[in-house]
């Protein structure tokens, strides 16, 4: 089966950093999304992590490990309209040969000044 | 504006009805997407479609159908509707099949009464 696991809330302060982590049990493994999601809007790409390491964009980054299966998002000199929900999804491999994607619930994340 | 269009916004309709979303990629993508998201489920993968093609099937109820249409454009048929299929759906496309970075339209949110 498949199953992430990521925290439901989390609060922060503007200009501070915060890691929001997210685990992942699953099969045919294929790499690791994170989307940022406004309420009532649509999912909107962070970043991509099909290998181990750190990759960095601007003031976000993403983290992978896959022999442990954790991931984490960092956000760094946070600004209120940081304030979303943010979406972990694992891309794998189903029998039938076809990736799909697999969100986990989602954090929601409130900055506050 | 992430170029996928979706119609309507938003949709009010009662038990026992059928509806038909719409959905527009990204000039250029093949590959469409459905998704389900409601409160308490997160975001859930329905079926993907590349090129006129199924690909993929998530947790689609039988119910629900989609196609995809020569113009790559899409539709997401949902019948004998119930009150928990109320929730928010989401399109998203890509140029390629295999669930790579995907963009969402801006989702029609559908009311059952």
């Amino acid at each position: 089966g498949q199953n992430i696991d990521q925290p439901t809330e989390m609060t922060a302060t503007e200009g501070a950093i915060v890691q929001i982590n997210c685990t992942y049990q699953t099969s045919g493994f294929n790499g690791l999304f994170w989307y940022q999601q406004h309420a009532g809007e649509a999912p909107t790409f962070l970043s991509y992590n099909v290998l181990d390491g750190l990759e960095e964009k601007g003031r976000f980054s993403s983290f992978l490990s896959r022999s442990k299966g954790y991931s984490y998002l960092l956000l760094k000199e946070l600004q209120m309209k940081d304030s979303a929900s943010y979406l972990c999804a694992v891309r794998a491999l189903f029998s039938g040969g076809y990736n799909k994607l697999i969100f986990g619930a989602g954090t929601r994340l409130a900055v506050h000044p | 504006d992430s170029g996928v269009t979706q119609t309507p916004k938003h949709l009010i309709t009662a038990t026992g009805q059928r509806v038909t979303l719409r959905c527009s990629p990204r000039s250029g993508d093949l590959s469409v997407y459905w998704y389900q998201q409601s409160l308490d489920q997160g975001l859930q993968f329905l079926i993907q479609y590349y090129n006129g093609e199924e690909r993929a099937k998530g947790n689609i109820l039988e119910r629900f159908s989609a196609q995809q249409f020569p113009d790559l454009h899409s539709e997401l048929n949902l019948s004998s509707l119930e009150l928990g299929d109320s929730a928010l759906y989401f399109c998203a496309s890509s140029v390629a099949q295999g669930a790579y970075e995907q963009y969402f339209g801006p989702g029609t949110r559908l009311t059952v009464t």
